[in-house]
């Protein structure tokens, strides 16, 4: 069975600390990982990951892939009270074109303290 | 354009109750999904819907079922509700060539007692 297991569950930090989240995973067809932020309600989408060892950026958020070892991470440097969220990590499997599913993993709750 | 709208946005029955929710999207795009989020299961895929006219069955898709009634709207519909389906409803949408990107509703808060 395919599983994506998310560390910490939870995780509270100081305004300007860096964090680092982590993403394991062990699927089959695996095709992408991709990251999401939840706030208050809807998912939205950071980034996908196809390639090991490609770090995809964006501001002040990254995050790398090693599908090696099955891991991503998502970094947040220079951390702000507007990262607070739930961050959730899924893959992605395709069986064939137009059937992609995602399975997601439970999310780490990150809570930054001004 | 409002992205994906789902209703209604709170919704309380009582168990054996039916009800349909109801999901929209105005982005014109092929793929929609269901999902369920429960407190540290994360999100499951109910039914999903690659095109119009095709559903699919996802990881939790029991006591559920779906309509792709035209390209714009997926409803999920709970024949009979029962306690353990309590859960946030989300619907999400995605382009077929920007698969992994999808676009998430508002969610739907449904409690069954």
């Amino acid at each position: 069975e395919d599983k994506v297991v998310q560390s910490p569950l939870s995780l509270v930090v100081h305004e300007g600390d860096t964090v680092t989240l982590n993403c394991s995973y062990e699927v089959t067809n695996f095709r992408s990982l991709l990251w999401y932020k939840q706030e208050k309600k809807a998912p939205t989408f950071l980034f996908m990951l196809t390639s090991s060892g490609i770090e995809k950026k964006s501001g002040r958020l990254s995050s790398i892939l090693d599908k090696k070892e099955l891991f991503s991470i998502l970094n947040i440097t220079a951390t702000q009270t507007g990262d607070s969220a739930v961050y959730l990590c899924a893959h992605e499997q395709s069986f064939n074109f137009g059937n992609e599913k995602l399975t997601f993993g439970t999310g780490t709750r990150l809570t930054i303290i001004p | 354009n409002a992205g994906v709208t789902q209703t209604p946005k709170f919704q309380v029955l009582k168990t054996g109750q039916s009800m349909t929710l109801q999901c929209a999207q105005d982005m014109n795009h092929n793929s929609m999904y269901w999902y369920r989020q429960d407190p540290g299961m994360g999100l499951r895929l109910i039914y999903y819907s690659a095109s119009e006219g095709t559903t699919d069955k996802g990881e939790v898709p029991n006591g559920y079922n779906v309509s792709r009634l035209n390209k714009r709207e997926f409803s999920l519909r709970l024949e009979s509700a029962a306690p353990s389906q309590t859960s946030v409803y989300f619907c999400a949408s995605s382009n077929r060539d920007t698969y992994y990107e999808q676009y998430f509703g508002p969610g739907t808060r449904l409690t069954v007692t």
